[in-house]
Order: C-alpha cells, then structure tokens, then sequence
C-alpha cells in the first residue's frame, strides 16, 4: 500500500537558518511525489513535483529513490514561509488519487 | 479566474440534520475529489470521481455521499451528520490522463456538528 511519512509535526526554525522537511515513501512502483503548502488561512497549493527539479520560492527537493525519500529543504529560512507543508505521493500512469502525509507545521521565528 | 469554488465556507449544524456542502470548478477538469482534514491526522480522500457519473469511494467514506451530474460541479451530502464529521473539508479537482497533473484545491469548509 502506498504510505507517506513525515516525522516532525512541528517544525521552529530562526529566520536566515536553514530548513528541512523531511518525507518518506512507501510505494513499489515508481511514484510522482509533490510538496504542497497551505499558508495561514489559505487553501493548500502546489509548491513543487519531483519531475520539476526546479526550485520554488528557494525550496528543493531531491528524490532519492534509495532511501525512499523525498525531503524538502531550503538554505535560508525566511518568516513568510511559515506555513503547514503536506508531502505527497500519486502512483505513476494511475488514477489521480494523492495520498497525503500528516503534514508538518513550520514556523519561522524572526 | 480559474478556481474551485466550495459553499458554505462556514456550517454549524446539530446531529441528523442533512446538509450539502457544494463545490464547483472552472476548468473542465475530469477529476474531483473531497478531502477532510482533522489536526495530527492531515487530508484524508473521502470520494473521488474521475468523470461524469463515475464516483468512487477513497478512504473514509462512510457516513458522505457524492454525485456528479455534471463536470463542473461535485456535491458532498452527509444525510445524517454526526459530531465525528466535524472537521475541515476541501474539495480539489485536476485533469485526468498526465503525469504530474496538479490538484487544485477548494478555499474549504469548516464544519462543526453538534
């Protein structure tokens, strides 16, 4: 069965320090993985897909199908990204279906 | 604007008393699906449907209902709420068929059973 880890609930880092979300994946084929984000009040968005490899808003995060994990991470940590961050897995020519971790909440303190 | 539109955004209701959350998209999208989210246990799938009258249970559905007459739009109805069902709820749509497809998410509803 497909599983999503993320081990910290919480997440308090200082503003400028850098940051890592960690996700883990249980899935025997090969997965899509995505990070979305849901700031204050807001709904959730997308914040990157593994396929991208680009970075957003200074977030990346690198598949490493070894350890099967998905970790987002991001070198300086600013104060507006403090914000509730859910990793997700969808199976690869499947349905649409996301399977969502517990999700791990972020803040930032200046 | 692109966008999925739920309605209320807000419902206080008492046990029993059967109430329709309705969600609705702008982009043709082929997929909808509905979401609740509770503190600690983070977004479950309730139903999903992949089209027009095609709709299928996701992993907590008991006690909702769903159905979809038409694409935009994909109602959940809880016949008879319990305090249980208390919980946020988003619905979310996106196309159907490609890799990496984006889910698009409702602003959700809060909703307080008592």
């Amino acid at each position: 069965a497909q599983r999503v880890t993320q081990p910290e609930k919480l997440l308090s880092v200082f503003k400028g320090a850098p940051v890592e979300l960690k996700c883990n994946y249980s899935y025997s084929g090969s997965p899509e993985l995505f990070w979305y984000v849901q700031y204050s009040r807001q709904r959730l968005q997308l914040l990157l897909r593994h396929i991208s490899r680009e970075s957003i808003k200074g977030f990346t995060a690198d598949l490493n199908k070894g350890e099967t994990s998905f970790h987002l991470k991001k070198p300086f940590a600013q104060e507006e990204d403090s914000a509730m961050y859910y990793c997700a897995l969808r199976e690869r020519g499947g349905s649409e279906k996301l399977v969502f971790g517990k999700g791990t909440k972020l803040t930032v303190n200046p | 604007e692109a966008q999925v539109t739920q309605n209320p955004r807000y419902l206080i209701t008492v046990t029993g008393k059967k109430l329709t959350v309705t969600c609705s998209q702008n982009m043709n999208h082929e997929y909808m699906s509905w979401y609740r989210q509770d503190p600690g246990l983070g977004l479950r799938q309730i139903y999903y449907s992949m089209n027009v009258e095609v709709t299928d249970k996701g992993d907590v559905p008991e006690g909702y209902k769903v159905s979809r007459k038409e694409k935009r739009n994909f109602p959940l109805i809880l016949e008879s709420p319990s305090p249980n069902q208390t919980s946020l709820y988003f619905c979310a749509s996106s196309l159907q068929g490609r890799s990496y497809n984006e889910q698009f998410f409702g602003p959700g509803t809060r909703l307080t059973v008592l």
